[in-house]
C-alpha cells in the first residue's frame, strides 16, 4: 500500500480563490510527522508546513494551513487567496516512528495551476 | 547564506562511466539524504546519513553508493551508471541526527542526470 496518496494529479484555481490539495497517509505508528513541499518550475523543493501527529491544532504558515484529520488519516493543504506564484507541484511527505523518523516518504504530487 | 549545494547541476554521461554528484551543506546539520525524482513517482529516498561515518539505505539504493567522511559533505556515487538511473537527484539535510518527527529537511537545487 502507498504510504502517501495524493489523488489529484492536477488542480486548477483562479487567482485569489482558496484551494485544497488532498493527502492521505497510511501508518500504524502513533508518532509521525507530515510535511508539505512546493516545487516550482525552477525545480527546487521548498518546505511549506509541518504537522505532528500529536499536535492538537492544525498547522498554519501564512497563507498555508493544514487540515489535519487524524482519524481519517488525511493531511490536506489549504492555500488561501491563491497567487500566480503558487503555480507549482506540491508534495506531501511523512516520517514515521517505525523507521526511527529517518526516512521521508513522498507522495506523487499534485500540479497546481493558478490562472489570472 | 544557509544552503545545500549540489554539483554538477546538469550531467550527461554514458553507460558504465563512474560519476560522483557532490552535496555540501553549511548549516552544521547532522542528517543528510539523497533522493531521486521520477515522473509519476514523486521523490524516493536513496540513502541517508545520521552522522559522520553513519549511512543507511533508503528505498531505492541499488546502483548507488554514498560516503560521509565529513559532516558537511555527502557525495552520491554511481559506479556504473545505467539509463534507468536517468533522473533528477536531490540532496537534503536536516539539523538533527536523532529521531525527531518535526526535523525539517532542506533541499539542494537538484542535479539532472542523463545516462545514455
Amino acid at each position: 500500500a502507498q504510504k502517501i496518496t495524493q489523488t489529484q494529479p492536477g488542480m486548477f484555481v483562479q487567482e485569489k480563490e482558496a484551494v485544497t490539495l488532498d493527502c492521505t497517509y497510511d501508518t500504524s505508528d502513533q508518532s509521525y510527522g507530515l510535511f508539505w513541499y512546493k516545487q516550482p518550475s525552477s525545480g527546487e523543493m521548498i518546505f511549506l508546513i509541518y504537522q505532528g501527529s500529536y499536535d492538537e491544532q492544525n498547522a498554519t504558515e501564512g497563507r498555508y494551513s493544514l487540515n489535519f484529520q487524524k482519524a481519517r488519516k488525511s493531511a490536506n493543504l489549504v492555500i488561501s487567496a491563491s497567487q500566480l506564484g503558487d503555480s507549482a507541484m506540491y508534495f506531501c511527505a511523512m516520517r514515521e516512528e517505525g523507521t526511527g523518523f529517518q526516512k521521508l516518504v513522498f507522495g506523487t504530487g499534485t500540479r497546481l495551476l493558478v490562472s489570472p | 547564506e544557509a544552503q545545500v549545494t549540489q554539483n554538477p547541476r546538469y550531467l550527461i554521461t554514458v553507460t558504465g562511466k563512474k560519476l560522483t554528484v557532490t552535496c555540501s551543506q553549511n548549516m552544521n546539520h547532522e542528517y543528510m539524504s539523497w533522493y531521486r525524482q521520477d515522473p509519476g513517482l514523486g521523490l524516493r529516498q536513496i540513502y541517508y546519513s545520521m552522522n559522520v561515518e553513519v549511512t543507511d539505505k533508503g528505498d531505492v539504493p541499488e546502483g548507488y553508493k554514498v560516503s560521509r567522511k565529513e559532516k558537511r559533505n555527502f557525495p552520491l556515487i554511481l559506479e556504473s551508471p545505467s539509463p534507468n538511473q536517468t533522473s533528477l537527484y536531490f540532496c537534503a539535510s536536516s539539523l538533527e541526527g536523532f529521531p525527531n518527527p518535526s526535523d525539517t529537511q532542506y533541499f539542494g537545487p537538484g542535479t539532472r542526470l542523463t545516462v545514455l
